[in-house]
This record gives structure tokens, sequence and C-alpha cells, in this order.
């Protein structure tokens, strides 16, 4: 089955610093990636959707100058928190949708600290 | 537009009990409708979904799910719970495939008991 690996699953880094996460779907193209925050105990907030190729659209309230997302192929997405701080500590999921299937494939996840 | 609705942010069962997780949704157009579960610090798994074929779908673990449309519902359901199934669970909805964005419920979280 689609298999999208992100990595890493945890991070810890200084406030001020910038962290990249990576999502790569394995053995399909995924022309349309989403970048999910979830919050301890509730569902996923979308942050952004990107389209291979082209300029991310990003939800309202999500800054574009703080979550650089990058999706430059068909299998690779990159989300790069810029200039960190403790209140970005969450969890960032991606997600990946097979064009010729119905389903969204997850990562596994990003535990991001920032200290 | 579509919503999803979730009945019940936590649902405590017995081993062995039977899992009922209830969802509705609202869709402009027939939906796309999925349940994925979530172990903690972990990403979504695809548990099931219905693309408009038939409307009793079987997943992976047991679980199982009925599309009623009259109903508007989703509801997931496994016979016998085990302990393994202690997990958060999610419904979602979607228009289509593709670069549709799916809508997710606020999640279920099932506690089994031994």
């Amino acid at each position: 089955g689609a298999v999208v690996s992100q990595h890493p699953s945890w991070v810890i880094c200084k406030s001020g610093t910038s962290v990249k996460i990576e999502c790569r779907s394995l053995d399909f193209q995924a022309t349309t990636m989403f970048w999910y925050r979830q919050f301890p105990k509730q569902s996923l907030m979308l942050m952004a959707t990107s389209n291979e190729g082209s300029k991310a659209t990003y939800e309202q309230g999500v800054e574009k100058d703080k979550f650089l997302i990058n999706h430059a192929s068909l299998t690779l997405s990159t989300l790069t928190v810029t200039s960190a701080h403790p209140e970005d500590s969450s969890f960032y999921i991606c997600s990946a949708n097979d064009r010729d299937d119905y389903g969204y494939t997850f990562g596994s996840g990003t535990r991001l600290t920032v200290v | 537009a579509q919503s999803v609705t979730q009945l019940g942010s936590h649902v405590s069962v017995s081993e062995g009990a039977l899992v009922l997780l209830r969802c509705n949704y609202s869709s402009s157009v027939p939906p796309y409708l999925f349940w994925y579960v979530q172990y903690p610090n972990q990403g979504l798994q695809l548990l099931l979904k219905y693309t408009s074929a038939a409307t009793l779908v079987k997943g992976i673990n047991g679980f199982e799910a009925e599309f009623k449309k009259s109903e508007t519902s989703f509801h997931l359901t496994k016979p016998s719970a085990h302990m393994s199934d202690a997990a958060e669970y999610f419904c979602a909805v979607s228009l289509g495939r593709g670069s549709y964005i799916p809508t997710f419920g606020r999640g279920t979280s099932l506690i089994v008991h031994p």
C-alpha cells in the first residue's frame, strides 16, 4: 500500500533556530500533500496544502513566512519552522493523496519541542 | 462544503464487548468517508473508506462501517473489542480524491477495560 515516510520523528531545538521536517511518498506520486498540526487531545488542524511545483496554500491564521513549505517533486514535501519559539512546540503530521486512490496516507508525525 | 460530527469524545467498553463509534456527516455532494486510528505519538492509519461502492465497508483489524445516506451516518463497529484497540479514532469526509481537502471530526478516544 501507499506509504509516506516522515522524518524526523522527534526533534528538540533551541528557541530561534529553524527546523526542517521531510515527508516522502515512497511508492506513489503525491501531487498534493497536506500539513497538519495537532495539539494534545485534539483533532488535526490543517496548516497548508502543497501542490507539486507551485506555492503552498495556507489556511487562515497560519504564517507562511514562519512555516515554509516546499513541494519540489512528486515524492517530497518539506515543512520548515523558521525561528522556532516554544509556542511552536507541537505534533506535525503530513498527509498525501495518491491520485489513483481515494485515501489519504499519513506520515508518522514529528514531535517538535522548542526549548 | 462538508462537515463531520463524532458523537462522544470518549467511549469506554469492556474487552470482548461491541465497539460502536458514531460519525455523522454533511456534504453538498456524494461524500467519500474515512475512518482513521491514531495511537499515541503516531500518525493516522486508515481503517477503512467508503467511495460510493458497497455501503458496508470492511476494514483492517476487524472493523467495519456502514454508509447510511438516509441517516447521513458512517458509524464504525467491531464485534469484540481488544485491549490493543484502545486509541483515538477519527472520522473524515471528502468531496473527492486528489487535492480535495478532507474534513476531520474531533476524534473519539476508545478506552478498553480488561
